[in-house]
């Protein structure tokens, strides 16, 4: 099976822009999750999506949001960049069903954005 | 407040060692708890997971976790210059939900 796929690999954006992420997990599995990953803070949960409905979240603001398609493939969306945002984006994903939280996570290669 | 803390290192170890990486967490009701190890600018990769007290081996990782102490460890016998790595440990919180804390990871550095 192809792995978990982020794209872009690599974003530079600029101050008060906003910047869409893609993930497509391994298929078959339905529940995807994002983290952020810094140096300061390491690796922090920021939602994770099941069935196109949002299942979980992190201590994160609002203008950090996500949403999952029908084909499971999910996209992070942050609005209103600001230099704290430059991080490593991880999206990760499990075989999960309703009901059950299958804790085994596939992680993607993350997508490297860099706000100037 | 740190609520899973690992010492950052770097752990140095000579090839053929045994290397041991400790974590510790502060939330009792936690239930899952799983080691990562993570290469330079690659994503992490699961490497073990333990769900219960006491030790579980594969292969050269042996995780051992002791729910009373809130304390879980990672050994690698036979440590290889390939093992060099960042190792993260991650534990699920209780109540039916899925929000995992990582720690920030230890720095583990294997010499021939």
């Amino acid at each position: 099976k192809a792995g978990v796929t982020q794209t872009p690999r690599y974003l530079i954006k600029t101050r008060g822009q906003q910047v869409t992420l893609s993930c497509s997990p391994i298929s078959g599995h339905r529940s995807v999750s994002w983290y952020q990953q810094t140096p300061g803070q390491g690796l922090q949960f920021l939602f994770e999506y099941f069935s196109e409905t949002q299942r979980n979240k992190g201590n994160f603001p609002g203008r950090f949001s996500g949403r999952q398609f029908s084909n499971s493939r999910s996209e992070m969306n942050v609005s209103t960049l600001e230099l704290g945002d430059s991080a490593l984006y991880l999206c990760a994903s499990t075989p999960s069903a309703w009901g059950e939280y299958t804790d085994t996570q596939y992680f993607g290669p993350g997508t490297r954005l860099t706000v100037l | 407040q740190k609520e899973v803390e690992q010492n950052s290192g770097p752990l140095s170890v000579p090839e053929g060692a045994i290397a041991s990486l400790n974590c510790t967490y502060s939330d009792r009701g936690s239930q899952s708890f799983f080691w990562y190890r993570q290469y330079s600018g690659k994503s992490p990769e699961l490497i073990m997971s333990i769900y219960s007290n006491g030790d579980k081996e594969d292969g050269r990782f042996t995780a051992q976790l002791n729910k009373a102490s809130q304390y879980v460890s990672l050994l690698i016998r036979d440590s290889q210059p390939s093992d060099s790595a960042t190792y993260l440990c991650a534990v699920n919180r209780s109540g039916g939900s899925y929000i995992p804390t990582f720690g920030r990871g230890t720095s583990l550095i294997v010499h021939p």
